[in-house]
């Protein structure tokens, strides 16, 4: 059971926007930012999304992350068959650790 | 080229120990807390613990499921970060990753090392 908790699955056909919530609690999300990684199948994952809503080098601006309270969504436009992977959200809490989400597969159909 | 590559891992018995290196290259080691994220077969990415870099006092936070289990250290002059697990468990079975943390983030990882805790 994930501290943070994600859709299992989610889908869009291609071109679609998509979005992938992720909840928490206040001693989380509510007090940290949020992070994003997705991993492709059979490799490590990457950073996608820092401090909420930013960017690394290098990741498309079809990606984007939002926060309000104790949730957060990560959005997925025009979306592509290599975005075909799994997601995962993080936030720092509060008792001195780091808590993932549990995942959502993302399939593009 | 930024790189974090990790060793160390194998088959192992329960309740046996197990140490994990990771060795990085491309950036000044010592500037950067480092940290260890776990993937069993299958599941969902789980922190280990993380250690913070000496100009924050290298100290280290870890995650209940570990903790008094296994210890994270660095030696900063060999660009090595290190996991020590002990009292090894089947639930432990899992890639281990290595991360940089930069700006709160887990913004490098390496390639990861397979653990499986099996008699």
């Amino acid at each position: 059971q994930s501290v943070l908790t994600q859709p299992p699955s989610a889908s869009g056909t291609p071109g679609q926007r998509v979005t992938i919530s992720c909840s928490g609690s206040s001693s989380n999300i509510g007090s940290n930012y949020v992070y994003w990684y997705q991993q492709l199948p059979g490799t490590a994952p990457k950073l996608l999304i820092y401090r909420n809503n930013q960017r690394p080098s290098g990741v498309p601006d079809r990606f984007s992350g939002s926060k309000s309270g104790t949730s957060a969504s990560l959005a997925i436009s025009g979306l592509r068959s290599e975005d075909e992977a799994d997601y995962y959200c993080a936030a720092w809490d509060d008792s001195l650790s780091w808590v993932f989400g549990g995942g959502t597969k993302l399939t593009v159909l | 080229e930024v790189q974090l590559v990790e060793s160390g891992g194998g088959l192992v018995q329960p309740g046996r120990s197990l140490r994990l290196s990771c060795t990085a290259s491309g950036f000044t080691f010592g500037d950067y807390a480092m940290s260890w994220v776990r993937q069993a077969p299958g599941k969902g990415l789980e922190w280990v613990g993380f250690i913070r870099s000496k100009a924050y006092g290298g100290t280290t936070e870890y995650a209940a499921s570990v903790k008094g289990r296994f210890t994270i250290s660095r030696d900063d002059s060999k660009s090595i970060a290190y996991l020590q697990m002990n009292s090894l468990k089947t639930e432990d079975t899992a890639v281990y990753y290595c991360t940089r943390i930069t700006r709160d983030a887990f913004d490098i990882w390496g390639q990861g090392t397979m653990v499986t805790v099996s008699s």
